[in-house]
């Protein structure tokens, strides 16, 4: 069966800008997760959906929201893009709770400039 | 603050050797703890799991100890060998919970 999938895979943007990257999660998994990948912060929790409802947020700014639809599908947006959030950005996908076995998508590198 | 760490940033091993990769929490609420292995340009990757009423899972050549007393758990790699070079993070939740907690990595280096 297919994995997570991610798009853009690397996306590239300006100061101010905002952007939204996609998540496709494993056909059947209804809980898609959020993680941002920095080299001085390692993977940080952002956000978790189930069932289009978040269950769970991280500590990061009100810039940083996201949603999940009726086939599970999820988008993150970041507005008012700063240089600090140039990162990789994960999207997990579970069956029920996270902790059970997370699959990862391959990532979306964004670069603000 | 960091609730999950991995002291070490880099470990090198030759191959065939153990690799000993090692983490430290401190939030007594987590219960379920994994690691994952990450390859550049890549998502991590599940590799084992154990929760807080084990203290050892075992498969194949990989192996997880945890002890809750010391909030300390390991990964044993044995044996090494050169494909395992990756980075490796610990994580940890709390049975409720939705999030995982990551450490920041080890970066494994296998050589022959």
């Amino acid at each position: 069966k297919a994995g997570v999938t991610q798009t853009p895979r690397y996306l590239i943007k300006t100061r101010g800008q905002q952007v939204t990257l996609s998540c496709s999660p494993i056909s059947g998994h209804r809980s898609v997760s959020w993680y941002q990948q920095t080299p001085g912060q390692g993977l940080q929790f952002l956000f978790e959906y189930f069932s289009e409802t978040q269950r769970n947020k991280g500590n990061f700014p009100g810039r940083f929201s996201g949603r999940q639809f009726s086939n599970s599908r999820s988008e993150m947006n970041v507005s008012t893009l700063e240089l600090g959030d140039s990162a990789l950005y994960l999207c997990a996908s579970s069956s029920d709770r996270i902790n059970t076995e997370a699959f990862f998508g391959q990532g979306t590198r964004l670069t603000v400039v | 603050d960091q609730q999950v760490k991995q002291n070490s940033p880099s470990l090198s091993v030759q191959e065939g050797r153990i690799s000993i990769l090692n983490c430290d929490y401190t939030n007594s609420m987590f219960d379920y703890f994994l690691w994952y292995k990450k390859y550049p340009a890549e998502g991590p990757t599940f590799l084992i799991s154990i929760s807080s009423i084990k203290d050892k899972n075992e498969d194949g050549r990989f192996t997880v100890f945890l002890n809750k007393s010391a909030k300390h758990l390991s990964l044993h790699i044995v044996p090494s060998q050169p494909g395992d070079s990756a980075v490796y993070f610990c994580a940890a939740s709390e049975f409720s919970g939705y999030a995982l907690n990551f450490g920041k990595g080890t970066s494994l280096l296998v050589t022959p």
